[in-house]
């Protein structure tokens, strides 16, 4: 069975700290990454997607995949109070175009 | 907004009702998406929808019904659901179902079953 891992949390950041979420994911043929953030009694909203091993930095964010250790991280810079909400991590694997497994996301709380 | 409305936003039933969720996207989108979100447990994916046609049911017990009757339109019928389909049920479409396209998410249902 494929399965996505993210740390459930709560991370506590610091205002103006770095933080940083990470998914391992367990399909090795998985092509496409990406990075959810749901604030509570809301839907998600995709904030960042990656394709390929390196990193991709997108204002303060930043995520980072390494394909060989089935591995991806998003880094949130200048850490802000309304970053405060919960991160989900999806992958599409190689089988199905459009199918997403996600992680049951990591609860980021930055504290002023 | 992201320009995918769901209704009711809150919904409590009980086990012997038949109720149905309603989904609406104003993208001009060909393909939609029924998704579960349970507590502690991460989004499920329930069906898709492409043009109209299902592509995918991934083996989601027949108490929960999709239809749909054009693109622009989802529901989920519901019926002697049991207590553990609590949940907030999400509906989401993108362009089409190639992957490349975001998947943009309706508010939720928040489903309740006494």
């Amino acid at each position: 069975q494929k399965e996505v891992e993210q740390n459930s949390g709560p991370l506590s950041v610091p205002e103006g700290a770095i933080a940083s979420l990470n998914c391992t994911y367990s399909d090795r043929v998985s092509q496409s990454f990406f990075w959810y953030r749901q604030y509570s009694g809301k839907s998600p909203e995709l904030i960042m997607s990656i394709y390929s091993n390196g990193d991709k930095e997108d204002g303060r964010f930043t995520a980072q995949l390494n394909k060989a250790s089935q591995y991806v991280s998003l880094l949130i810079r200048d850490s802000q109070p309304s970053d405060s909400a919960t991160y989900l991590c999806a992958v599409r694997s190689g089988g199905s175009n459009y199918k997403l497994t996600f992680g049951k996301g990591t609860l980021l709380t930055v504290n002023p | 907004e992201t320009g995918v409305t769901q209704t009711p936003r809150h919904l409590v039933m009980g086990m012997t009702n038949k109720k149905s969720l309603k989904c609406e996207q104003h993208l001009g989108h060909n393909a939609m998406y029924w998704y579960k979100q349970s507590a502690k447990k991460p989004l499920e994916l329930m069906f898709v929808y492409s043009l109209e046609e299902r592509v995918e049911n991934n083996s989601v017990p027949s108490r929960f019904s999709p239809e749909c009757p054009n693109s622009s339109h989802l529901f989920l019928h519901l019926h002697t659901l049991q207590p553990e389909d609590s949940a907030l049920y999400l509906c989401a479409s993108s362009q089409d179902t190639s992957g490349i396209y975001e998947q943009y998410f309706g508010p939720g249902t928040r489903l309740t079953v006494t």
